[in-house]
């Protein structure tokens, strides 16, 4: 059982498009985030939930919006996608203590 | 805001031999993660640190985070091609649902 799993994995879409990418955890926690990896490999923090709450949001353009439908699912929705916006991106999630779950990624490529 | 340096950027290591990895933050660690990633997969986790001088060993990586909690070291025994990917250090607060700032990232390969 996949504690947490993103759709799509791979999504290549032109300048311009809005996109989703969907994130899910059945491992009960109350914490979800969002993180973006870019070509160098530098992981960075976008978002964080706790019960459905937005807790950090760094800064990250209003063209990304998070939303959280409940604890279990936190979706990112992208707007006017620009070239820049490619990478990977990861879901993770925690409990109040205790390390974070990643999810496989989703890379996203903006041609 | 908090950053993280790791060391070296890459590491390039015959099958069986030991190496090091370095993580050094520019303030005090209250939560320190390491994590491995392969290419094309997710973060595993690998070890969490947070007393001065705490030490923690699973299979043949050991993490050490220092007394003064600003450095932190993983370790790695008769290294095995198993043990190649990227190794990345996080630091946190001291609960877990805060944002987790990562390292630069050290790319491990291992040759037969």
């Amino acid at each position: 059982d996949t504690a947490v799993s993103q759709t799509p994995k791979y999504l290549v879409t032109q300048m311009g498009n809005d996109k989703s990418i969907k994130c899910e955890q059945n491992l009960g926690h109350d914490t979800m985030y969002w993180y973006k990896q870019d070509s160098k490999k530098f992981l960075k923090i976008m978002f964080s939930y706790n019960n459905k709450e937005l807790i950090i949001n760094e800064t990250v353009p209003n063209r990304f919006s998070p939303k959280s439908p409940d604890k279990a699912h936190l979706n990112l929705h992208i707007n006017s996608l620009e070239l820049g916006d490619s990478a990977v991106y990861f879901c993770a999630s925690s409990q109040t203590s205790g390390e974070q779950f990643f999810g496989p990624g989703t890379r996203l490529t903006v041609l | 805001s908090q950053e993280l340096e790791q060391s070296p950027q890459s590491l390039i290591v015959q099958e069986g031999k030991n190496l090091t990895i370095n993580c050094t933050s520019s303030k005090t660690l209250y939560g320190l993660y390491w994590y491995k990633q392969k290419y094309g997969e997710g973060l595993i986790f690998l070890m969490m640190l947070q007393k001065g001088g705490e030490e923690k060993s699973h299979e043949k990586i050991t993490a050490k985070l220092d007394e003064k909690k600003q450095q932190s070291s993983l370790h790695i025994t008769a290294s095995q091609p198993s043990h190649a990917g990227i190794y990345l250090c996080g630091a946190g607060g001291n609960f877990g649902n805060e944002k987790l700032t990562f390292g630069t990232g050290t790319r491990l390969t291992i040759i037969p």
